[in-house]
Formats: C-alpha cells, structure tokens, sequence
C-alpha cells in the first residue's frame, strides 16, 4: 500500500468533482484487494472490492480500478460530496498463511477533503 | 445486526495496570483479528484467530495476550500497560479463515491512553 512516512497525503477536491486515490500494492500473489473508508473516531467501513481476475468493477458512485501489471489500485469516487470527506485506505489480500502472516496488508490511508 | 462491537470506546490506565478490550461479533464469522492505528503507521495486526480454539501472533503481539474460547468473542488482554501502547484498537471480523473474496468487518475502537 502507500507509503508515505509520518504524515498521510492529503487529496482537496470540490464537491461534485469526482475524485481519485491511488494505491500501490506490493505483493505479485495478493488476488483479491478492498477499499475502505475511515471517517473520524470511528472504524474502517467496507466500501468496494475486486478480485484479481477483474480490472474494473462498479459501485454505486464509486469504481476500483486494477492494474496488475503495474501493481496499482484506484479508487474513484463520482460528484463527491461532503458525507465523502474521510481516510480511504487500501488493503492486499494473497490469502491466509498462518504462523504470524494473515495474509492481508493494509495502507497507511489518503485524507480526502472535500472543498465546497 | 450489531456487526463487530468493541468496549470500552475510551479508556485510560496508568503504567503497569491490567486490562482486557472486549470484542464481539453476531455474524458467525470463522476469523477474527485486533488491530492496533498509530499515527503515520496505518493498521498493524497484533494477533488474529481463524476459529474457535485457535490463535496466532501477528506482527505486533508483545505485550497483549487473546483467546478464543467462542465463535462471537475474542478478547485482547493488556498484561501490564505501557506508555508505548497508547493507540486506538480495532476488532475486525470476517467470514472465512483465508479471508478471500471476504472483506473484514471492523469495530468502532477503543481508544486506549496508558499514562
């Protein structure tokens, strides 16, 4: 996932822009990846996710994009609004392989802030 | 539906005390896991479980005990805090012990101040 020392990086965006936050992954055999978003003092929430057969797949208002090749993952978000303001974070899943690696790492988060 | 319920939310001890974060979850998933969110360091996994009866260390388990004696309940103990483990906590849950093709199910956290 990103990476990006102490401080998250911040995306500013107008609301009704649509928006877009990338994630570089880093294992070749994760197969299945998920978005989530973390609004402030609560837990991570299921937004999206897309298994390694697929490039694209569609929500509502928002789309992950894969690009195994490169080892990349966005996400975008339509006519974003203020409810959207948040940390998004992606996630890498190669699968369960016991003795200290559950098999899934999560990036540090992208802060996005909605202008209006 | 409750989902994944952590408490308390907010808690305070001072060095050297004992606690246990509780964490339940009403959806029969197999996998559960803790996780703790420090600032710049995103999420790291402390220890996780892939079923009733069966735990593992994660990245960070020094200094925190689990057990699973149930489906719906696993429990992170703090055996003797420390400043270093000021942080906020996060249970998560999820259908399957590989987790493929199933996202985790968070918690709303607890967050913890070991003054």
């Amino acid at each position: 996932g990103e990476s990006v020392g102490l401080h998250l990086p911040t995306l500013s965006v107008q609301e009704g822009d649509n928006s877009i936050i990338n994630c570089a992954y880093s294992n070749s055999a994760s197969d299945y990846f998920i978005w989530y978003k973390q609004e402030s003092g609560k837990g991570p929430q299921f937004i999206i996710d897309i298994r390694s057969n697929m490039d694209k797949r569609q929500g509502q208002r928002v789309t992950v994009l894969l690009n195994k090749t490169v080892k990349h993952l966005s996400l975008q978000i339509a006519a974003t609004q203020p409810g959207d303001s948040a940390v998004y974070f992606c996630a890498e899943n190669w699968g369960y392989s016991g003795g200290g690696a559950d098999g899934l790492t999560f990036g540090k988060g992208t802060h996005l802030i909605i202008q209006p | 539906n409750a989902g994944v319920t952590q408490t308390p939310k907010f808690q305070v001890l001072k060095t050297g005390q004992s606690m246990t974060l509780q964490c339940a979850q009403d959806m029969n998933h197999e996998y559960m896991s803790w996780y703790r969110q420090d600032p710049g360091m995103g999420l790291r996994l402390i220890h996780y479980s892939v079923g009733a009866g069966i735990t593992d260390q994660g990245e960070v388990p020094n200094g925190y005990n689990v057990s699973r004696s149930t489906t719906e309940d696993f429990p992170l103990r703090l055996l003797s805090a420390a400043p270093s483990q000021t942080s906020v906590y996060f249970c998560a849950s999820s259908y399957s012990p590989d987790r493929v093709r199933s996202p985790l199910h968070f918690g709303n956290g607890t967050r913890l101040t070991v003054t």
